[in-house]
C-alpha cells in the first residue's frame, strides 16, 4: 500500500511566488526523500531529511520534517517557470533496517505561471 | 558524466509479444531498481538487484522478470505485455541498498500496448 501522499495534488502559481507541497505517510521512517519529475522524464533527487532531522535546506528548496505527525513539507521559494515538474515524496519502508527500497507518493503537479 | 541511460525511449509492442527494456549505468553502482509509473501515479516498484542478488516485490506480476548480466547493464523483459502494462518504465541506481542513499534514474521507456 502507498506510504506517502502529497497535498495539494495540484498547484499553480506565478513566477516569484512560493510554493508548498506536503507530505504524509503512515508508518516510522529512517528518512524521507523529495524528488522531482519533469514530464516524460526520470526523477532527480532534491533532497534527504532524516528522521532525527526537523529541517533542512538546500538553495531555494526548504524541507521541514514532523515525525510525530508523519507528515513532511516541501517549500520552494522564489518559484521560477523552470520549477514546473512534478515532486514526489518518498520514504523507505523498512524503518530500523537497511533496505533502500523507497515507497513514493503520487506527487503534487507544480505549475509556475511566467 | 556519469549517468543513467535506458534504451529505447519509446517502445510499441503488440498485446502479447514480448519486449525488453534495457538500462545501463556509468556510476558503478551496485543497486539497481526497475520502476513501474502509470500515468499521473507514483512510481512502483518492480525489483532491484543488490550485484547480482535479485530482489522481487511481492506483488510484481509473474510476466515481468529482469536479468542484469553485469554491474552496468539491467534488463527488463515483459514476457507477454497486456494493456494494462503500458506505462513508464524507470531504471534506477543507488550506490549501494542503505536507504539513506539517493538513486539516480535514467530519463524512462514509455511503453504503448497495442
Amino acid at each position: 500500500s502507498q506510504q506517502g501522499e502529497e497535498d495539494p495534488q495540484a498547484l499553480s502559481i506565478q513566477e516569484g511566488e512560493n510554493a508548498t507541497m506536503n507530505c504524509s505517510y503512515k508508518t516510522s521512517i529512517n528518512n524521507l526523500q523529495w524528488y522531482r519529475q519533469n514530464s516524460g522524464r526520470g526523477l532527480v533527487h532534491l533532497i534527504l531529511i532524516r528522521s532525527n532531522e526537523r529541517e533542512k535546506h538546500s538553495g531555494r528548496l526548504r524541507v521541514t520534517l514532523d515525525t510525530s505527525k508523519k507528515s513532511s513539507s516541501l517549500l520552494i521559494t522564489a518559484s521560477r517557470a523552470a520549477d514546473t515538474a512534478s515532486y514526489f515524496c518518498a520514504t523507505d519502508l523498512y524503518y530500523g533496517g537497511s533496505q533502500g527500497n523507497l515507497i513514493f507518493g503520487k506527487g503534487t503537479k507544480l505549475s509556475v505561471k511566467p | 558524466d556519469a549517468m543513467v541511460i535506458q534504451n529505447p525511449r519509446y517502445q510499441v509492442t503488440q498485446f502479447g509479444k514480448p519486449v525488453t527494456l534495457s538500462c545501463s549505468q556509468t556510476l558503478n553502482h551496485n543497486v539497481m531498481y526497475w520502476y513501474q509509473q502509470k500515468s499521473s501515479q507514483a512510481p512502483k516498484l518492480l525489483f532491484h538487484y543488490y550485484d547480482k542478488d535479485f530482489n522481487n516485490e511481492a506483488d510484481t506480476p509473474d510476466n515481468f522478470q529482469s536479468r542484469r548480466p553485469n554491474t552496468s547493464f539491467c534488463f527488463l523483459d515483459i514476457r507477454s505485455p497486456g494493456l494494462g502494462d503500458a506505462a513508464m518504465y524507470l531504471c534506477a541506481t543507488s550506490r549501494d541498498s542503505n536507504s539513506y542513499n539517493e538513486q539516480f534514474f535514467g530519463p524512462g521507456t514509455r511503453l504503448t500496448v497495442l
